[in-house]
């Protein structure tokens, strides 16, 4: 079954407002990684974070890490029309294992 | 963008016949994966490589094999499609799972008639 459960299923803001997606796991992971799907495309990678690291930034985003409570969010603020997408994280497993699962994703709608 | 191919990016194939989707990478990298997206359901992990000729399942292998027989192929085969296997699939690529990230490729639309 999936692991990474991300919340909520969908969001629509104004543009210039801030959106925040949580995401919810059930084991020990080694890294969590969040991606953007436009429509019809391909995932882009967007920040991985790995599990002894509790805050990362890139531009406009910010990711966060919480172990104890196995669940990560990420931030993106003054958002604009242009963030429209969806967005996955996935878990990076520990030890030997190599697979990394997804969520379900959330759908972003920025309205301008 | 890294290189990495899917082929073909379209097909329409009848039940019970089998499939081969292909990815290819130009990277030289030792993990490979296919995913299939399905509306409410995400990305699921169908199998994976971790190097030539090593593989392993994910989530949802169940009608699926694949095969790694060199370092830029991995090849994804439907043994005998069916309705239910009519989805996107991605392959994705990544040097290293703990501190690298996927690259996908764009993905084959499946339909299964």
């Amino acid at each position: 079954s999936q692991q990474g459960e991300e919340d909520p299923q969908a969001l629509s803001i104004q543009e210039g407002e801030n959106a925040t997606m949580n995401c919810s796991y059930k084991t020990s992971i080694n890294n969590l990684q969040w991606y953007r799907q436009n429509s019809g495309r391909g995932l882009v990678h967007l920040i991985l974070i790995r599990s002894n690291e509790r805050e990362k930034h890139s531009g406009r985003l910010r990711v966060t890490l919480d172990t104890s409570k196995k669940s990560s969010s990420l931030l993106i603020t003054a958002s604009r029309a242009a963030d429209t997408a969806s967005y996955f994280c996935a878990e990076g497993g520990g030890g030997s294992n190599y697979k990394l699962t997804f969520g379900k994703g959330t759908l972003l709608t920025v309205n301008p | 963008d890294a290189g990495i191919t899917q082929s073909p990016r379209h097909k329409v194939t009848e039940t019970g016949t089998p499939v081969t989707l292909r990815c290819h990478q130009t990277e030289n990298h030792r993990y490979m994966y296919w995913y299939r997206q399905d509306p409410g359901h995400g990305l699921r992990l169908i199998h994976y490589s971790y190097g030539v000729k090593d593989t392993d399942k994910g989530e949802v292998s169940d009608g699926y094999s694949v095969s790694r027989s060199k370092t830029e192929d991995f090849l994804l085969t439907l043994e005998s499609a069916t309705s239910s296997q009519t989805s996107v699939y991605f392959c994705a690529i990544t040097r290293d799972p703990y501190n690298s990230p996927l690259h996908f490729g764009n993905g084959t639309r499946l339909t299964v008639t």
